[in-house]
């Protein structure tokens, strides 16, 4: 099972350039997120979704977006890349919400902006 | 927004020697979740505890959840190499359950 895939795992970018960051998931699950990880400072969630069409922010959305067309992918774009947005990007997925559900991560983007 | 704070941020110990981590908040959880993060990976659920005064096992790791419900332990007996991670708690916040995480334990154990 390919599980949640992200895509592209290392990328560069220059101050100012945009990109989008992959998120696919093959388990039919409703929640989707993104988070960013910092040394020291844990996983902070960015944005997510609990379902196609709709988003919501999380606790550091400002200089994202995302959009969820599908109930399978969920990009997430950087509009005018800053060096404070050199992180590690996870993205992830769980079937609902309530407890004891399973929260799926995929591997990871590394990003670094110059 | 409900803060998981964790103790101790790091963590460097033999092998073979037994470990405690906390996570410990002013609020009250519904649930809690621990996770493991191995470096250059995304983090994997290792259990997930509902009822105060719960006690999970698995293997040599010993989950507790607070009778309170507001805070978690993680016990590690004979910890092994292989045990090296981040060890990360996390919390439904809001109404969806989009959980928040605390800052993490990383523990090193040396052979």
């Amino acid at each position: 099972n390919a599980g949640v895939t992200q895509t592209p795992k290392f990328q560069v970018l220059k101050t100012g350039q945009s990109m989008t960051l992959q998120c696919a998931q093959d388990m039919n699950h409703e929640y989707m997120s993104w988070y960013r990880q910092d040394p020291g400072m844990g996983l902070r969630l960015i944005h997510y979704s609990v379902g196609a069409g709709i988003t919501d922010q999380g606790e550091v959305p400002n200089g994202y977006n995302v959009s969820r067309s599908t109930t399978e992918d969920f990009p997430l774009r950087l509009l005018s890349a800053a060096p404070s947005q050199t992180s590690v990007y996870f993205c992830a997925s769980s079937y609902s919400g309530g407890a004891g559900n399973t929260i799926y991560f995929g591997e990871g983007s590394w990003l670094t902006v110059v | 927004t409900q803060l998981l704070e964790q103790s101790p941020q790091f963590l460097s110990i033999q092998e073979g020697e037994n470990l405690t981590v906390y996570c410990n908040s002013s609020s009250v959880f519904s649930s809690l979740q621990w996770y493991r993060q191995e470096p250059g990976e995304g983090p994997v659920l290792l259990v997930t505890v509902v009822t105060g005064g719960e006690v999970k096992k698995l293997k040599r790791l010993t989950f507790q959840f607070g009778d309170a419900r507001k805070d978690s332990s993680l016990h590690i007996t004979a910890a092994q190499p292989g045990d090296t991670g981040l060890y990360l708690c996390a919390g439904p916040s809001g109404g969806s359950y989009i959980p928040t995480f605390g800052r993490g334990t990383s523990l090193i154990v040396h052979p």
